[in-house]
């Protein structure tokens, strides 16, 4: 079975300063990793995604995540924060051995907000 | 070009009566996946199809619930005696096809049911 943890539910950063929200996985086999973030009232948009080469996966609107295979974790940055990017994120993951499922597995999300 | 859509985007119902949910996919998206969201919670998988038929439907709670795909397009996921736990946002995802599954998966802004 594979799982997503997303340890913080609610994230505060000041616009400008750095900001880290934080996944762990657990799958068999390695894993397909994806960030996705949720505005109010609208549908997931995807934002990055580690499939295999460079732990650095660079995404969309300034976003990045860093993959760590000994800590199974996934790790969504960001070095400059903006009001803008305050939303619900979600980090998922699939095994991509030959066996595994094809739908993702969602971690229960974490609120970003960032503050003027 | 136009992303997946879904509707209606708000259905409320009562108890024990039918409903269906539509998805219409990213043109030339083989893969189709619904998700349900219950609020404060990560998207769950329900069922995902290749083409016109059901690859995985070990999501699906009960027998209440069914979906199809007749022409590898559009998708109806169908509701039957609906419950007040059925309440939640429907979420319908695309993905095109590659030979490993890693594309990402694009999805709709959701249906909102409301079982009274």
């Amino acid at each position: 079975a594979q799982s997503v943890a997303q340890p913080e539910d609610q994230v505060n950063v000041a616009e400008g300063n750095p900001l880290t929200v934080k996944c762990t996985y657990s799958v068999s086999g390695n894993p397909y990793l994806f960030w996705y973030v949720q505005y109010p009232n609208r549908g997931l948009q995807f934002l990055l995604k580690y499939i295999t080469g460079d732990n650095l996966v660079k995404g969309s609107y300034g976003f990045e995540a860093e993959f760590n295979k000994s800590q199974t974790s996934f790790h969504l940055k960001k070095p400059s924060a903006l009001v803008s990017d305050s939303a619900l994120y979600f980090c998922a993951v699939r095994g991509f051995s030959s066996g595994s499922a094809r739908q993702l597995t969602f971690g229960s999300g974490t609120q970003l907000t960032v503050l003027p | 070009g136009a992303g997946v859509s879904q509707t209606p985007s708000n259905k409320v119902t009562e108890k024990g009566k039918y409903v269906e949910l539509r998805c219409d996919p990213i043109s030339g998206h083989t893969a189709l996946y619904w998700y349900r969201q219950s609020l404060g919670q990560g998207p769950e998988f329900l069922i995902y199809f290749q083409g016109t038929g059901a690859a995985d439907d070990s999501g699906l709670p009960n027998d209440r619930f069914f979906a199809v795909r007749p022409e590898g397009s559009v998708s109806t996921l169908k509701i039957q005696r609906t419950e007040r736990g059925d309440s939640a946002v429907y979420l319908c995802a695309s993905s095109s096809m590659g030979l490993a599954g890693y594309h990402e998966q694009f999805f709709g802004p959701g249906t909102r049911l409301t079982v009274l």
